[in-house]
């Protein structure tokens, strides 16, 4: 069956605009997260989706940082008033429920001029 | 605080032979899960193997096994029979309690022939 799916997967934005990138999780997966994979930081977690549960937003760097989750299966994460070390890999993956194996999608490649 | 400890930035191995990647991880939650992660040129997070703290036996998948010491808190990837399709980046991760996955720095690996 298909994967995760993340679109775009390359976006080019200049420094304060705000930009929206869009994760599709594997059909009938109830939890979905995102990652960030940048040179400095490594992969670090950003927020988690479990059903309809409160999303854990611990990971979210700044308030700049938003996602939201639709009727509980594609998801999109904001970056408003972008800068430049917001450039970065970020990565969704999702999970058939918590604590069962994350697959990954190909990413969203962030740069920020 | 909970770590993940990749200590081999690099890694050659001769096509056809075995190779181990070294894994160490810190946690003081009894309950958790180890993963293996591949991470080819193009980016995506392919998953590879998975071995639970529980569990009594080591986790094999092909021409992966997760070599699982408990006492020692290490969890090192052993490859069996290299391939040059094998040449990528490799992170070892931890789920956590909150279901989130704590990742390595990676190691990347190369093939030659």
């Amino acid at each position: 069956g298909a994967g995760v799916s993340q679109s775009p997967s390359n976006k080019v934005t200049e420094k304060g605009k705000d930009v929206e990138l869009r994760c599709d999780p594997i059909s009938g997966h109830t939890a979905l997260y995102w990652y960030r994979q940048s040179l400095g930081q490594g992969l670090e977690f950003l927020i988690y989706f479990q059903g309809n549960s409160a999303p854990d937003k611990s990971g979210l760097p700044s308030d700049r940082f938003s996602a939201e989750r639709t009727g509980g299966s594609v998801s999109t994460l904001t970056i408003q008033r972008t800068q430049q070390e917001d450039s970065a890999v970020y990565l969704c993956a999702s999970s058939s429920q918590i604590r069962e194996t994350q697959y990954f999608g190909p990413g969203t490649r962030l740069l920020v001029l | 605080a909970q770590k993940i400890t990749q200590t081999q930035p690099g890694m050659f191995v001769q096509e056809k032979e075995a190779v181990t990647l070294d894994c160490t991880y810190d946690t003081s939650d009894p309950s958790y899960g180890l993963f293996w992660y591949k991470q080819p040129s193009s980016g995506e997070m392919i998953f590879l193997i998975y071995q639970g703290s529980y569990d009594q036996q080591n986790a094999t998948e092909g021409r992966y096994s997760l070599n699982f010491q408990k006492a020692r808190k290490s969890a090192n990837l052993v490859i069996s029979a290299s391939q040059l399709g094998d040449s990528a980046m490799y992170f070892c991760a931890m789920r956590d309690f909150t279901d989130k996955l704590i990742f390595g720095t990676g190691t990347r690996l190369q093939v030659f022939p």
